[in-house]
């Protein structure tokens, strides 16, 4: 069971839209940034999005981020089949041991 | 090339242990907090462990405090992982990632894995 809480699956067409939830607590979400990280099958993660919305260079702007309160979300627009994979959110939580960095379960994108 | 390779992985029997490295390349190693991350097979990424630049601040899931130990030498820029009391759980890709400070402490550059597989 994970801290943060994320839908196991989403899909979508190719060019269409999607949004991935994560919602966690006042205690790692709602007090802290939000990164997201996107794992190509066989691969490592790399990182999506920083600061609940800044992308890192590189990164097209078909992906977004927002946070709002407990919850943040990951935006992808224009679909593409190279966009399969999964998505993981993080962040850290102080409620646990100080330090501590919290996932969420991970989404897994399927581009129909 | 900002790069970090693992290496150290293997099979190995409940009880026994395990020592993995990370070696670190294309930036300032001493510069940055560092962190091991595993995911077991088909499973999400699970936080195991991180400690600050100077080794000076050191952190552990909840799921591996008193048999794990990480550590770094920034002379050779490298970091380790002491794994001991091996659990057929700890069975794992385990990953190297980087802090970045500038990025409010998202793990910007990660390693390509290693695996872990405890069993008899």
């Amino acid at each position: 069971q994970s801290v943060l809480t994320q839908p196991p699956s989403v899909s979508a067409a190719p060019g269409q839209k999607v949004t991935i939830s994560c919602s966690g607590s006042s205690s790692n979400i709602g007090n802290n940034y939000v990164s997201w990280y996107q794992q190509l099958p066989g691969t490592a993660p790399k990182l999506l999005i920083y600061d609940n919305n800044k992308r890192p260079s590189g990164i097209p702007d078909r992906f977004s981020g927002s946070k709002s309160g407990t919850s943040a979300t990951l935006g992808i627009t224009g679909l593409q089949t190279g966009d399969e994979a999964d998505y993981y959110c993080g962040t850290w939580d102080s409620s646990l041991s100080a330090g501590d960095v919290v996932f969420g379960g991970g989404t897994k994108l399927t581009v129909l | 090339e900002v790069q970090l390779v693992e290496s150290g992985g293997g099979l190995v029997k409940p009880g026994g242990s395990l020592r993995l490295s990370c070696a670190a390349s294309g930036f300032t190693f001493s510069s940055y907090s560092m962190n091991w991350v595993r995911q077991a097979p088909g499973k999400g990424l699970e936080w195991v462990s991180s400690i600050s630049s100077s080794s000076s601040y050191i952190y552990y899931a909840d799921s591996v405090k008193g048999r794990f130990t990480i550590s770094r030498d920034n002379a050779k820029n490298s970091l380790y992982l002491q794994m001991n009391s091996l659990r057929a759980e700890d069975t794992a890709v385990y990953y190297c990632a980087r802090n970045s400070k500038l990025l409010h402490d998202a793990f910007d550059i990660w390693g390509q894995g290693t695996m872990v597989t405890v069993s008899s």
